[in-house]
């Protein structure tokens, strides 16, 4: 257990439709990292936030939009849903502002079929 | 920019076999590399990662992994691999500069280890 959750675990919606994946880093963690997982394009670096800052961008839709609260949990909003969209979404957690030396924690994902 | 070369998708060994899993990365300046594991129905988890210094990194559950500068390469080896060992292993590059903290994977390779 890396100490980084997800939820939902699995998410089946229908195409047009807007869902909201949540993270809670590990306690401490201050960087949330959200990758996506697909058969297409395998794993891909979306979006880090820092202490409720965003801090780097990847290849992240438009269509998707993420934020960091207060709490330091975030969430990660995929809206205009598309099939292409089904994949694997991973959120991980480092301590600090993406140093080379901090470790990223992963959490267990959340599986978006989209139909 | 960086980018990471799995040269096998699909690795068969039996039990106590050694294997070796390649890895070779492109970047035009100096990288940090890292190799994840993932378990069915799991997250990414650290096996180990090269920072500088020793070209030769130990990791978790007996792996290692040479760094090797002229050959662009990362390769992750096991003397004598076990039935658990079997799963999806990573390689990844982390980003400089403007994409510091930002992990750049190969497509994995899923090792079999038969019994």
């Amino acid at each position: 257990d890396s100490g980084v959750t997800q939820t939902p675990k699995h998410l089946i919606t229908a195409t047009g439709q807007r869902v909201t994946l949540r993270c809670s880093p590990r306690s401490g963690d201050l960087s949330v990292y959200w990758y996506q997982q697909s058969l297409d394009q395998g794993l891909q670096f979306l979006i880090q936030y820092y202490n409720g800052e965003e801090r780097a961008k990847g290849n992240i839709l438009e269509r998707f939009s993420a934020q960091q609260f207060p709490d330091l949990h975030s969430e990660l909003n995929l809206s205009s849903l598309e099939l292409g969209d089904s994949a694997l979404y991973f959120c991980a957690s480092s301590a600090k502002t993406g140093q080379h030396t901090d470790t990223q924690y992963f959490g267990p994902g959340t599986r978006l079929t989209v139909l | 920019a960086q980018s990471v070369t799995q040269l096998d998708s699909q690795v068969p060994v039996f039990e106590e076999a050694p294997v070796e899993l390649r890895c070779n990365y492109s970047s035009s300046v100096s990288v940090y590399l890292f190799w994840y594991v993932q378990y069915p129905n799991q997250g990414l988890q650290l096996l180990l990662k090269y920072l500088s210094g020793s070209t030769l990194v130990k990791g978790i559950n007996g792996f290692e992994a040479e760094f090797n500068k002229s050959q662009t390469s990362f390769h992750l080896r096991k003397p004598s691999v076990h039935i658990s060992d079997t799963a999806e292993y990573f390689c990844a590059v982390g980003g400089r500069g403007s994409t510091l903290g930002r992990l750049y994977f190969g497509r994995g390779t899923q090792l079999t280890v038969w019994p």
